[in-house]
């Protein structure tokens, strides 16, 4: 295990379909982060798990997102009824006690 | 929500040449200043970082100076070279909290 695994790469899904990605973060790390990416802009921060506990999920977008991690290792973002404004890389990064967050390559959600 | 502002949004450098990317914040809690680099398809891969209480902080090729009283800080590219065109990113953080600057879309020149 040498970095950060999202599945799928790719998602395409019709509006209003619900869809869920996940996250594998590197083993040792406690700390996981959810990202959006839209074309052009930095990665927007959605939400963190310290182990099992969702310690800050206000920045989720609507209440159609959600995101788990129900043994404190990988990790599942959901949005349901999806929306043509949800196209986007949905990133993951896992992070050590020292700052250092490594990223996965991401889900890129297109809603057709 | 956009805390942290970046220019310029697109660089074009010779190879060979510096590459200089500015990024300003408005949080004085922010405490650790990374950069990352991202090409096309992958997530953002950690560059550089720094922390409030130095100035500067150079690794290999890469350099960030760090102005704590301007609230700006910036990434020096020495001898660009062509595999160096990515998207740098900064970011100032605060514990579970990372913002990001826009990016800057580097091209360097062979």
């Amino acid at each position: 295990d040498t970095g950060v695994s999202q599945n799928p790469r790719h998602k395409i899904t019709k509006r209003g379909q619900n869809v869920t990605f996940r996250c594998d973060p590197i083993s040792e790390h406690n700390r996981l982060y959810w990202y959006r990416q839209t074309l052009g802009q930095g990665p927007e921060f959605l939400t963190y798990f310290q182990n099992e506990a969702q310690l800050e999920k206000s920045r989720l977008l609507s209440d159609r997102f959600s995101a788990e991690r129900p043994k404190g290792s990988f990790s599942t973002l959901e949005i349901q009824r999806t929306e043509q404004g949800d196209s986007a890389m949905y990133l993951c990064a896992s992070r050590d006690k020292n700052y250092g967050y490594t990223f996965g390559s991401g889900t890129r959600l297109t809603v057709v | 929500q956009q805390q942290v502002k970046q220019s310029p949004q697109s660089l074009i450098v010779q190879k060979g040449g510096i590459s200089i990317i500015n990024c300003a914040y408005e949080n004085t809690a922010f405490d650790y200043f990374p950069w990352y680099q991202q090409f096309p398809g992958k997530g953002p891969a950690l560059l550089i970082a720094i922390r409030p209480d130095v100035s500067e902080k150079k690794e290999g090729r890469f350099t960030i100076s760090f102005n704590k009283s301007a609230k700006q800080f910036s990434l020096h590219i020495m001898d660009s070279q062509p595999g160096d065109s990515a998207t740098y990113f900064c970011a100032a953080s605060m514990g579970h909290d990372m913002r990001f600057g826009a990016g800057t879309r580097l091209t360097v020149k062979p």
